[in-house]
């Protein structure tokens, strides 16, 4: 799987938008690049997956470089509940999820 | 639709006990998983199922850890004898199968085990 690298910790008022980066360099051509999310005390939560094109659900937007090296999760309006850890994972389609530290997204009122 | 059950939510245990979680994954998903959070770290996969049979243990500590799934539905994940750096979040997940051209994985909410 390839090996992905995000910032710790982010802050967005709440009411903006909320982009989190993703830098994924060594990432191959079948791996797909999939995002989830833990809030406090739960399981994480599958958000969006994509592997070239960029996606759009009705969680959040993924944009993938044309290079695939690097991609950006963003939360159209961030609410305080989407206060939560955000996991960038790099992955081959249909097998396992290698989750690194995430990012701790902070939402403020 | 239910989602992925898990139990006990808690579980305080001394070292050298042992210790069994439970799940039971959304109906009709095929491939199940254990993972292991410590605190401050993101989930570790420990074993993977497909049905009632084992696609990948690699990273279960197969001295003290053991896991089983009969009859490709309920799972259990057994640790005996505890140590004191087993305490973590166990999570269980499960998704549709294997070799579809996405993972989505849905997780329970988890078991917290505190060894003293």
């Amino acid at each position: 799987d390839a090996k992905t690298t995000q910032p710790p910790s982010m802050d967005c008022a709440e009411g903006r938008a909320a982009n989190l980066p993703c830098n994924h360099s060594t990432i191959s051509g079948n791996e797909y690049v999939y995002w989830y999310r833990q809030i406090h005390s739960q399981g994480p939560q599958y958000i969006i997956h994509g592997l070239k094109n960029n996606e759009t659900n009705e969680m959040a937007s993924l944009i993938i470089t044309e290079d695939r090296k690097s991609s950006t999760l963003i939360l159209p309006h961030a609410t305080l509940r989407d206060t939560a850890v955000y996991y960038c994972i790099g992955g081959a389609g249909s097998y396992q999820l290698t989750f690194g530290k995430g990012t701790k997204l902070s939402v403020i009122p | 639709e239910a989602g992925v059950a898990q139990s006990p939510r808690y579980k305080i245990i001394e070292k050298r006990q042992s210790v069994a979680f439970w799940c039971n994954p959304i109906s009709g998903h095929a491939t199940l998983y254990w993972y292991q959070q410590i605190l401050g770290q993101g989930p570790k996969l420990l074993i993977q199922f497909q049905n009632n049979g084992v696609v990948d243990d690699s990273q279960l500590p197969k001295d003290r850890f053991s896991a089983e799934r009969l009859k490709g539905v309920d799972s259990t994940l057994k640790i005996q004898p505890a140590k004191l750096e087993d305490s973590a979040v166990y999570l269980c997940a499960s998704s549709y199968a294997a070799g579809t051209s996405y993972n989505e994985q849905f997780f329970g909410p988890g078991t917290r085990l505190t060894v003293l």
